[in-house]
């Protein structure tokens, strides 16, 4: 079975460049969510869906970021314009549902603006 | 406030030691958890669930305590390549994943 796909893998960019990262869930997971994990802060939680609906986007750190979900099968993540503080791995995950189910991460995007 | 907290380690133990870790969470409402296993470079993996009840897999030990509101993971026999970041990980809808306790098992 396809887990989590996410591409790129890797993006290099020159800061004020526009990134945009995808991901594509597990069918028939219903709750897709976006990550951010650095040596320094660990994995923090950008924003979640439920249903193709944003969940929480308290996680955004600035309106630079913004996360869309036009269907079950597919979500971006978009930065822009990037900085070079954006630089992290960017994972992608979903699961059966937002709270008791645990969630499949895809490979992540290692993003690297300079 | 939501959190879960993790000795950061490193862990350094030799081939066939047993070790364990903990992790504390603040949610007394919390109702599933999860231990995750992430290597270098590599994404986050499901290792086990922890039930209250307290389960095993193989080398791996799995309890939780609620009264105290810690988990715990107790590895035994260590293998080289059981070498990674143990994430502990509480639901708070959604899930809270800590920061991480690396351990290194060396030769």
């Amino acid at each position: 079975d396809a887990g989590v796909i996410q591409s790129p893998r890797h993006e290099v960019t020159e800061m004020g460049q526009e990134v945009t990262l995808r991901c594509k869930p597990i069918s028939g997971h219903n709750s897709l969510f976006w990550y951010r994990q650095t040596m320094m802060r660990g994995l923090e939680l950008l924003i979640y869906f439920n249903n193709n609906v944003p969940i929480d986007d308290s996680g955004m750190p600035e309106d630079r970021f913004s996360a869309k979900m036009p269907n079950a099968s597919f979500s971006t993540l978009k930065i822009q314009p990037s900085e070079p503080r954006d630089s992290a791995v960017y994972f992608c995950a979903s699961s059966l549902g937002t709270g008791v189910h645990e969630q499949y991460f895809g490979p992540g995007t290692r993003l690297t603006v300079t | 406030r939501k959190e879960v907290e993790q000795d950061p380690g490193p862990f350094n133990v030799p081939e066939g030691a047993t070790v364990a870790f903990n992790c504390t969470y603040s949610n007394s409402a919390s109702q599933s958890f999860f231990w995750y296993r992430q290597d270098c470079r590599k994404e986050p993996k499901l290792l086990m669930s922890v039930y209250s009840s307290g389960n095993e897999d193989g080398r791996f030990t799995a309890q939780l305590n609620r009264a105290s509101q810690y988990i715990s993971l107790l590895i035994r026999d260590s293998k080289l390549s059981d070498s990674a970041t143990y994430l502990c990980v509480v639901n708070y809808t959604p899930l809270v994943f800590g920061k991480g306790t690396r351990l290194s098992v060396i030769a």
